[in-house]
């Protein structure tokens, strides 16, 4: 059975470019959540997706913009990027039950934007 | 102030000692707490589910109190395999348009032979 699977897992941009993550969830599961994580920090929410809709948001500005596709799987996608973008995107994946769902995270994607 | 704190640590400790963590949240809203592990360059994986009578899986107990609003993991009998981030987790507001996932920080162990 696999697990969450993301893609690339290294990638480098420069400022002002555009970028596109994408994850694929656990199977079973329908229901995808990005996260940030930069160095030393937790993981900050960005966004969750369910049934192709963003059900969710936290605080990120609408350069952070995604999709969920019939199949479940999700992308990310980031406009004009900052310096401060540079960080570790998670995608996790639930099946929608509820406040207990549990999310499995997948290895993430490392973003160096020079 | 931020919805979700923990201390960072490090807490390093000698193997087989036991340990324990508080996470403290502030948004009365908060619906369902968990804590997560995260290994150095990896991605978190749940640990447990916080749940209001309290739980236990192992050397493991999570524990909530709402009237409080913290959330704590205590580690039993260390080992060294146990060394980690441990981050805190509070769902908010599942139900409403506002919900939100908030991870605190972490948590930093590390057990010592």
């Amino acid at each position: 059975d696999a697990g969450v699977t993301q893609s690339p897992t290294h990638l480098i941009k420069t400022r002002g470019q555009q970028v596109t993550l994408r994850c694929s969830p656990k199977s079973g599961h329908d229901t995808v959540s990005w996260y940030q994580q930069a160095l030393g920090q937790g993981p900050q929410f960005i966004f969750q997706y369910y049934e192709e809709e963003e059900r969710q948001r936290g605080n990120f500005p609408d350069r952070f913009s995604g999709h969920q596709f019939p199949n479940y799987s999700s992308e990310l996608n980031v406009n004009a990027l900052l310096l401060g973008d540079s960080a570790l995107y998670l995608c996790a994946s639930s099946r929608r039950q509820g406040p207990q769902e549990t999310q499995y995270f997948g290895p993430g994607t490392r973003l160096l934007v020079l | 102030r931020k919805e979700v704190e923990q201390d960072p640590g490090p807490f390093n400790v000698p193997e087989g000692a036991t340990v324990a963590f508080n996470c403290t949240y502030s948004n009365s809203a908060s619906q369902s707490f968990f804590w997560y592990r995260q290994d150095c360059r990896k991605e978190p994986k749940l640990l447990m589910s916080v749940y209001s009578s309290g739980n236990e899986d192992g050397r493991f107990t999570a524990q909530l109190n709402r009237a409080s609003q913290y959330i704590s993991l205590l580690i039993r009998d260390s080992k060294l395999s146990d060394s980690a981030t441990y981050l805190c987790v509070v769902n908010i507001g599942w139900y409403s348009s506002a919900s939100k996932i908030i991870f605190g920080s972490g948590t930093r162990l590390s057990i010592r032979p």
